[in-house]
Parts: C-alpha cells; structure tokens; sequence
C-alpha cells in the first residue's frame, strides 16, 4: 500500500530556508502515472497549493510563491523534495505531501501525506 | 479568475443528511472538482471527484453515504445519515492550466 510521509525539522529562524522531504514508500516515485504536490495549512486556515513535480523534473508552482520556492525529485531515493527561501512568520503551516494524477482531466490529490508543522521563529 | 466558493459553516443533527456546495466562477462551469475532508487535528483525504454531467467517482474506502452532483457551476456533496465521524472541514479543489485552487472549506457540524 503506498504511502507518502513527510519530514523536516519543526523550527526555521526567519530569513532561512525551510527544506522538507517527502518519502514515498509502497511503491515507485517514478510511475508517469503520477505527480507529487505540496500544499500546506497555516494554523486555523485553509489549504493552500505550493506547487507539484513529475518525476521527468516538471513542475508547476504557485505563483505566489514567485521565486522562493523550489520543488524537486529524487528518484534513488524515492524522495520528493521542498525548499522555501526568506521565510518569514507567514510561511508557518503544517505542511503536506500529496499524490496527484499525471491525467489533467484527473489532477486532484488522491493520497495525503499526515503532514508535518513547521514554525518559524527566532 | 479560477476561484471555488464554499459556505463558512454547516450544520445537521446525528442521522440527517446535508448537501454541501462548490461553486466556479464564471466561465468554468463545466470544470470538474474534487472533495476532500479533514477530520480535526488529521491531514485530508480524497473522497471523490464529480464533473460537470454530475458523475462521481468516489475514492477508496468512502461509505456510500457520501455522493456527489451538479447543477451549473455548482458541485455538490451530500453525506446522508450523518455520523459523529462526519463532524469535519470539507474542501473542494480543482484545477487548470497548470494550477491547482483549494475552496476556502465548510466546516459541518454534526449536532
């Protein structure tokens, strides 16, 4: 059974990067079957879409993350990767790995990650 | 502008049924979307897509109390029966060129 677990250290100091890692397990990163998406939840909000990669290295980010974000795969380690530069107070979420279909008729999240939270403070 | 509308909050009492709405701007009505819930304190889970016909297709494991439907540009969940269990956010998201839209969420309350 596949899951996806989420990883990466709960405190990043303002102005650094936040980097977290995703594990996929159960079953191969690799399948063009499917993407691999992060979103995340500040406390008390909603969900909010960061962005999603292929394992060929295509992705697709929100644009309001402009430049600060970059998400990418490790196929030898069947590991999906997050890196989130000059984060602030704003950025602390709990944040979440996500299977996606590669079919756009189908591009919705259909296996979820239990997430993991991130604070940032000094 | 790609953008779901959701009720703030909902409510129904132990058994009943309640119908939760999705609605796309103008110019995607026919877009599918996605339902998810988030029981308190959990990450989310994928209860089904529904499309623009009115067709679902629900993911593993969801009770058939859960269904889906449409009317225009609004998508609908209906959970009858409704348990303690069902007492949750609910999400609907969809997406297009390349990006992908979370609703602001319901949150339903099972009295």
């Amino acid at each position: 059974q596949l899951q996806v677990q989420e990883s990466g250290p709960g405190l990043v100091e303002p102005s650094e990067t936040l980097s977290l890692t995703c594990t996929v397990s159960g079953g191969s990163i690799t399948s063009r079957s499917y993407y691999w998406g992060w979103i995340r939840q500040p406390p008390g909000k909603g969900l909010e879409w960061m962005g999603s990669v292929h394992s060929s290295g295509t992705t697709y980010n929100n644009a309001s993350l402009k430049s600060r974000l970059i998400i990418s795969v490790d196929t030898s380690k069947n590991q999906v990767s997050l890196k989130l530069t000059s984060v602030t107070a704003a950025d602390t979420a709990v944040y979440y790995c996500a299977r996606q279909s590669s079919n756009w008729m189908n591009w919705y999240f259909d296996l979820w990650g239990r997430g993991t939270l991130v604070t940032v403070s000094s | 502008q790609l953008v779901l509308t959701q009720s703030p909050s909902a409510s129904a009492s132990l058994g009943a049924s309640v119908k939760l709405t999705c609605t796309l701007p103008s110019g995607h009505s026919t877009y599918t979307i996605a339902w998810l819930q988030q029981r308190p304190e959990k990450g989310p889970r994928h209860l089904m897509k529904v499309n623009s016909d009115g067709q679902y297709d629900k993911g593993d494991g969801i009770p058939d109390r859960f269904s889906g439907s449409s009317s225009g540009a609004e998508r609908y969940l209906t959970i009858s029966s409704l348990q303690s269990e069902d007492d949750a956010d609910y999400y609907c998201q969809t997406w297009g060129a390349g990006i992908v839209v979370f609703g602001g969420g319901t949150r339903l309350a099972v009295l």
